[in-house]
């Protein structure tokens, strides 16, 4: 079974711009969730997703957004981008609500210049 | 409101001596209990996990934590450390039931010496 991928891996945006990342889940996984980890804050969970619906979420401002389609696959979008964005997003699925196992993704590094 | 400590960013051991990661956590609700290891430029891997049940919890690649509830501890070990374990340890806390909300500690890297 494939695992998570993300797209794209590697991501160069300057500040003020928007950014559209994209996350396939396990086949047959209905929740997805997002991270943002940086060095500075660490992991922290900015939303989840469950049969399209938004079943939770971090605190972050209103310039992160999310959505998942009827296939299950995700994305995150961040619009005006600041330097502070700069991170590795972390995508993760599950089966369904905790416990149950999240698989992550490899990531996509996103560098605001 | 949950939260997870990490005691110590960096632990250094020598090959074939035990590994010892620290991790106390805090939640208002019985706690679900997670390790996670990530290796360099990957996403992170479950190496094991608590819910319910029986408190010692083995997990993959020789990895065990204990869930010590008095002590509102899970600290990982593995008796015998290997250069592959080279790599930063994340435990994770959910303590809000339903959902997928895990909050991390900040993480220990350990360096494995050979």
């Amino acid at each position: 079974k494939a695992g998570v991928t993300q797209t794209p891996r590697y991501l160069i945006k300057t500040r003020g711009q928007q950014v559209t990342l994209s996350c396939s889940p396990i086949s047959g996984h209905r929740s997805v969730s997002w991270y943002q980890q940086t060095p500075g804050q660490g992991l922290q969970f900015l939303f989840e997703y469950f049969s399209e619906t938004q079943r939770n979420k971090g605190n972050f401002p209103g310039r992160f957004s999310g959505r998942q389609f009827s296939n299950s696959r995700s994305e995150m979008n961040v619009s005006t981008l600041e330097l502070g964005d700069s991170a590795l997003y972390l995508c993760a699925s599950s089966l369904d609500r905790a416990p149950e196992t999240q698989y992550f993704g490899p990531g996509t590094r996103l560098l605001v210049l | 409101a949950q939260s997870v400590t990490q005691l110590g960013s960096h632990v250094s051991v020598s090959e074939g001596a035990l590994v010892l990661l620290r991790c106390n956590y805090s939640s208002s609700v019985p706690p679900y209990l997670f390790w996670y290891v990530q290796y360099p430029n990957q996403g992170l891997q479950l190496l094991l996990k608590y819910t319910t049940g029986a408190t010692l919890v083995k997990g993959i690649n020789g990895f065990e934590a204990e869930f010590k509830k008095s002590e509102t501890s899970f600290h990982l070990t593995k008796p015998s450390a290997h250069m592959s374990d080279a790599a930063e340890y994340f435990c994770a806390v959910l303590g809000e039931r339903g959902y997928q909300k895990v909050t991390f500690g900040t993480g220990t890297k350990l360096q494995v010496i050979p």
